[in-house]
């Protein structure tokens, strides 16, 4: 269903490092698009974490961090505090459908 | 600072149409673009669109294409998105975005509004 395909869940002890995964296809992380991390709490707005695959912007701890590699991309998460639980979305633009796509999601527990 | 403020909750019945807006402020508005990005009820982020508030160019999602229009004023930094023929799986929280760039929505959308709530229902 989605473009972009994430693992449903992950979970993490506070301090443990987690890494989200997001696969794509050759028409889109596979095309050289770039991918964009988003984090959201339940009954916020998405915040940008990562963009252009590696790239934080101001304000965004580098406990967060971005790769890229062929059509697969990941999210890492060092150090992990309790209020990282969230929803994680990966993004990125499909060449084939010309627009912008998201992946599923991925629910962060911190246990 | 840079601010999206989006307009208030709608409810709609099957068959009508809805017009969200998106009022910005602290940046040039004609330097980048919008996006407009949906969230029904416990599930994901879907782009439905985005338009560039420099040119007006527009991009579509297919899933929703031909029945969303986005547009801009630019007198008042404020940007658009109608929904028509309204479905009862329109129901969801409407976003809009800024894009980093007015050229194109490559590059991931780095502020957003605070959602707005369509309900389709009879």
């Amino acid at each position: 269903q989605f473009v972009l395909t994430q693992t449903p869940s992950v979970s993490g002890a506070p301090g443990q490092r987690v890494t989200i995964s997001c696969t794509g296809t050759f028409s889109n992380l596979g095309a050289g698009q770039g991918v964009h991390w988003y984090q959201q709490v339940p009954g916020a707005a998405p915040k940008l974490l990562i963009y252009g695959n590696s790239h934080r912007p101001s304000g965004v701890p580098d406990r967060f961090s971005g790769s890229k590699s062929g059509t697969s991309a990941s999210l890492t998460i060092t150090g992990l505090q309790a209020d990282d639980e969230a929803d994680y979305y990966c993004q990125s633009y499909d060449t084939s459908l010309t627009g912008s796509v998201f992946g599923g999601g991925t629910k962060l527990t911190v246990l | 600072q840079i601010q999206l403020m989006q307009s208030g909750a709608e409810k709609k019945q099957p068959g009508a149409s809805v017009k969200v807006s998106c009022k910005t402020s602290g940046y040039t508005f004609t330097s980048y673009g919008l996006a407009w990005v949906r969230q029904a009820p416990g599930r994901g982020l879907e782009w439905m669109a985005w338009i560039s508030a420099f040119n007006g160019k527009t991009d579509y999602a297919q899933t929703v294409q031909g029945r969303v229009t986005v547009s801009t004023d630019t007198s008042t930094s404020t940007g658009y998105m109608e929904l028509r023929s309204l479905r009862s799986d329109d129901t969801a929280l409407y976003f809009c975005a800024r894009s980093s760039h007015y050229y194109d929505h490559r590059e991931g959308f780095d502020h957003w509004g605070q959602g707005t709530l369509v309900t389709v229902s009879s």
